[in-house]
């Protein structure tokens, strides 16, 4: 059964330049969820979605950073230009539902490390 | 003042010992606890809830003190497999699943 998968793993960009990571759910997961971990600042909750919606998009640093979600098994996080503060690992994680107390688990996929020169 | 507090370690304990972890959180109206375990250079990974009433999964158990606002993670006869970060995560009010993190306490179990 395969889990949240994320791609590229590991990222290695110059300022300036447009870095697109992409993350795809587990089939059947309803909420999508977008964080940052860094040693000084810990994990981040940047974005999430809900059946495809941006619930809660307060944790995004700033307008270089933006997040969609097209369908229920695709979500992209951009970030143009990109800095080398936004170096970082980015997790995807989903969840069957956010609004089921229930079933808050979140699956966390491998993650794509970040690197701007 | 962090939402969710967690001292970051390094606790280093032998093979055998119990080791306790606590965190605290700010929000008083918070609802749900878990502790995430998180390998070095893995994702996070659901360890267990954390229940009023406490609970226990095998070596590993639980509390909640809401009127404290403190939740603990016991951990008996540790195994050289147990090092890793404990990551306590609260959510806060409100049924939105948002969970938040704290920044994790790192255990690691020597020989």
């Amino acid at each position: 059964d395969a889990g949240v998968i994320q791609s590229p793993r590991h990222e290695v960009t110059e300022m300036g330049q447009e870095v697109t990571l992409r993350c795809k759910p587990i089939s059947g997961h309803n909420s999508l969820f977008w964080y940052r971990q860094t040693m000084m600042r810990g994990l981040e909750l940047l974005i999430y979605f809900n059946n495809n919606v941006p619930i809660d998009d307060s944790g995004m640093p700033e307008d270089r950073f933006s997040a969609k979600m097209p369908n229920a098994s695709f979500s992209t996080l951009k970030i143009q230009p990109s800095e080398p503060r936004d170096s970082a690992v980015y997790f995807c994680a989903s969840s069957p539902d956010s609004r089921q107390t229930s079933q808050e688990t979140q699956y966390f996929g491998p993650g794509t490390r970040l690197l701007v020169l | 003042r962090k939402e969710v507090e967690q001292d970051p370690g390094p606790f280093n304990v032998p093979e055998g010992a119990t080791v306790a972890f606590n965190c605290t959180y700010s929000n008083s109206a918070s609802q749900s606890f878990f502790w995430y375990r998180q390998d070095c250079r893995k994702e996070p990974k659901l360890l267990m809830s954390v229940y009023s009433s406490g609970n226990e999964d095998g070596r590993f158990t639980a509390q909640l003190n809401r009127a404290s606002q403190y939740i603990s993670l016991l951990i008996r006869d540790s195994k050289l497999s147990d090092s890793a970060t404990y990551l306590c995560v609260v959510i806060p009010s409100g049924n939105t699943g948002k969970l938040i993190f704290g920044q994790g306490t790192t255990l690691q179990v020597k020989p």
